[in-house]
């Protein structure tokens, strides 16, 4: 069965800075990777995905992320962070096969707190 | 601009009644899915449908049911049967092989 990990629940990062926040999947074939956003009461929005291809993926708002098969890993990445990047952040795995019409798996997600 | 709608946006059930979640979209996706948002859970998918009159069972079906009789629509109902459904449930809807495209939510509380 698929699964992701978001080893860290929550994370403080002062604006400015930089921004990384880890993701591991489980999974027997080549996965669909993607990373989501959240803001409170709200539903998710789609940051970017990895399909196949180059193993560094460029997202909306400045964020990036890079698929290692080696680690089964998929980190998130953003050079610098603004407060407005304060938000729910959820790694997701879907099954290449049939296109990932069965449903997504998300991992528990990390709360991102930006410091002023 | 197309987009997937749910309503309402905040529902109250009283213990033992069935209430609906309404989930449209616009997109022409195949596919729709439901998943439960609990604090600290992520998401949990409930049901999904990859085409008309056809739907699947997800991870935590159990006290659920929905109907795909329109591509668009993709009602999901929670039944007395689910004990603790007090949640937030977001819907969503992705072409086959394309990225997911969610819902606004709906926060569903027993009172």
């Amino acid at each position: 069965a698929q699964s992701v990990t978001q080893p860290d629940i929550h994370i403080t990062v002062s604006e400015g800075a930089s921004l990384e926040l880890r993701c591991n999947y489980s999974y027997g074939a080549t996965p669909y990777l993607f990373w989501y956003v959240q803001s409170p009461g709200q539903g998710l929005q789609l940051l970017l995905k990895y399909f196949s291809g180059d193993t560094l993926v460029q997202g909306i708002k400045g964020f990036e992320a890079e698929f290692k098969r080696s680690q089964s890993s998929f980190n998130l990445r953003k050079p610098s962070v603004h407060w407005s990047d304060a938000a729910e952040y959820f790694c997701a795995v879907g099954a290449k096969a049939g296109g990932g019409a069965d449903g997504l798996t998300f991992g528990k997600g990390t709360h991102l707190i930006i410091q002023p | 601009d197309g987009g997937i709608t749910q309503s309402p946006k905040y529902l109250f059930r009283k213990e033992g009644q069935n209430v609906t979640l309404s989930c449209e979209q616009n997109l022409n996706h195949d596919a729709m899915y439901w998943y439960r948002q609990d604090p600290g859970q992520g998401l949990r998918l409930i049901y999904y449908s990859q085409i008309v009159n056809d739907f699947q069972k997800g991870d935590i079906a159990e006290g659920y049911s929905v109907s795909r009789e329109k591509k668009e629509s993709f009602p999901l109902t929670v039944t007395s049967a689910q004990k603790n459904p007090t949640a937030f449930y977001l819907c969503a809807s992705s072409i086959l092989g394309g990225g997911y495209t969610f819902g606004s939510g709906t926060r569903l509380t027993v009172v």
